[in-house]
């Protein structure tokens, strides 16, 4: 059970946008930074979104991150075939165990 | 560029230790936290600690306490760890990863190595 909470998977058509949720609680996302990771088939995941709304140098507009209390969402416009990967939400835990935590994981798939 | 390269992949008993190797090239060693990510087979992310090579502090993860050691040497860039009393459950690929702080601002696993897989096998 992760302590960050994602849907498993989503799907949208070609060109079309889709958002992906990441739920938490104020001992990690509400008063943290969240950073988004994309993982494709086979691959180490790699950064799309650190300080909950940046983009890496080379990262396209066509993602993007908010964050609202002690929830964040990756949103993905224009979809393509190759954004079909799995998308990891991260942040910092300050509960009693303190360390970084990670969503579940979404499975997106592009129809 | 900066770019980590890991140690390649491991079979190993139950019950051993498996030390993992990743080498940081392109940047200074000493201006980041290297983390360690565990993912097991058809299974999400999992922190497993970090060093910060600069003063060599660790953090573990709870789950991880006693079983891992994180380590760093500065004279080759290099950073390491060690999973000890391995089970078959320790099959997986381990991912290191770089960030600029522990927390806040920055604190993203921002590179990546390429991952070692490590298969506990009786």
């Amino acid at each position: 059970q992760s302590v960050l909470t994602q849907p498993p998977s989503v799907s949208a058509a070609p060109g079309q946008k889709v958002t992906i949720s990441c739920s938490g609680s104020s001992s990690n996302i509400g008063n943290n930074y969240v950073s988004w990771y994309q993982q494709l088939p086979g691959t180490a995941p790699k950064l799309l979104i650190y300080d909950n709304n940046k983009r890496p140098s080379g990262i396209p507009d066509r993602f993007s991150g908010s964050k609202s209390g002690t929830s964040a969402t990756l949103g993905i416009t224009g979809l393509q075939t190759g954004d079909e990967a799995d998308y990891y939400c991260g942040t910092w835990d300050a509960s009693l165990s303190s360390g970084r935590v990670f969503g579940g994981g979404t499975k997106l798939t592009v129809l | 560029e900066v770019q980590l390269v890991q140690s390649g992949a491991e079979v190993k008993k139950p019950g051993t230790t498996v030390k993992i190797s990743c080498k940081v090239s392109g940047s200074t060693f000493t201006d980041y936290y290297m983390h360690w990510v565990q993912q097991a087979p058809g299974k999400g992310l999992e922190w497993m600690g970090l060093v910060h090579p600069e003063d060599t502090e660790t953090i573990y993860a709870e789950k991880f306490q006693g079983r891992v050691t994180i380590t760093a040497d500065t004279s080759t860039d290099t950073a390491y760890m060690e999973l000890s009393s391995l089970r078959s459950e320790d099959t997986a690929f381990y991912y290191c990863a770089t960030s600029r702080s522990i927390v806040g601002a920055t604190d993203a696993f921002d590179i990546w190595g390429q991952g070692t897989t490590v298969t506990v096998f009786s």
